[in-house]
């Protein structure tokens, strides 16, 4: 079946810091990309919707300028969490559509910001 | 706005029970609703999909049962073994398209 890998699956970094999450569907070409967070206890939270080539749509009260996606190919999608506070510790997960309309998940992303 | 729960939070049952893991949607206007299995440390697999026309879909000893009228979808799982331990997220499509608003999932454990 499909595989969508990302990568890293843990980081810690200091607070101020940047980090940058990668997100590749390994056998498909994911003409979309989404990029969800879930804290602790809570539900997993659809972030942004991206589309291959074009803009990132943000939901409502996500800051596109914190939050940075890009989705160059049709293969790689990336998050990049701009100075990054502790508040942003979260668990981060992108899932990926093709051609087939399924939808697959990445393995996700622990990031804790100390 | 949409929002999914699911009851209960965490549930512990013996090897070989049955059980049935419960999940309600304030909006019934869904254009389908899936069961996810999320394990730790890994991504979430999709089990069951159900289309807003079905009322079940079942695969092997897994069947999801679809009530749009009053919200509500039941997982059922017959048997239940160890390896059937995880958390299992309900989340439902309201125009078709893969945005998907979940639940905040059911910690299954399954004790040998």
């Amino acid at each position: 079946g499909a595989v969508v890998s990302q990568h890293p699956s843990r980081v810690i970094c200091k607070s101020g810091t940047s980090v940058k999450i990668e997100c590749r569907s390994l056998d498909f070409q994911a003409t979309t990309m989404f990029w969800y967070r879930q804290f602790p206890k809570q539900s997993l939270m659809l972030m942004a919707t991206s589309n291959e080539g074009s803009k990132a749509t943000y939901e409502q009260g996500v800051e596109k300028d914190k939050f940075l996606i890009n989705h160059a190919s049709l293969t790689l999608s990336t998050l990049t969490v701009t100075s990054a506070h502790p508040e942003d510790s979260s668990f981060y997960i992108c899932s990926a559509t093709g051609e087939h309309e399924k939808l697959f998940f990445g393995s996700g992303t622990q990031l804790s910001v100390l | 706005k949409q929002e999914v729960t699911q009851i209960p939070a965490a549930l512990s049952v013996p090897e070989g029970e049955n059980l049935v893991l419960n999940c309600s949607f304030t909006d019934s206007a869904i254009y389908n609703l899936q069961w996810f299995r999320q394990d730790p440390g890994k991504g979430l697999t999709s089990l069951l999909l159900i289309q807003s026309s079905q009322r079940e879909q079942t695969s092997g000893r897994l069947n999801a049962s679809l009530d749009k009228s009053s919200g509500r979808s039941t997982l059922y799982i017959a048997a239940s073994q160890p390896g059937d331990s995880a958390t299992y997220l309900c989340a439902v499509s309201s125009d078709g398209s893969e945005k998907l608003v979940f639940g905040k999932g059911t910690k299954l454990t399954v004790n040998p």
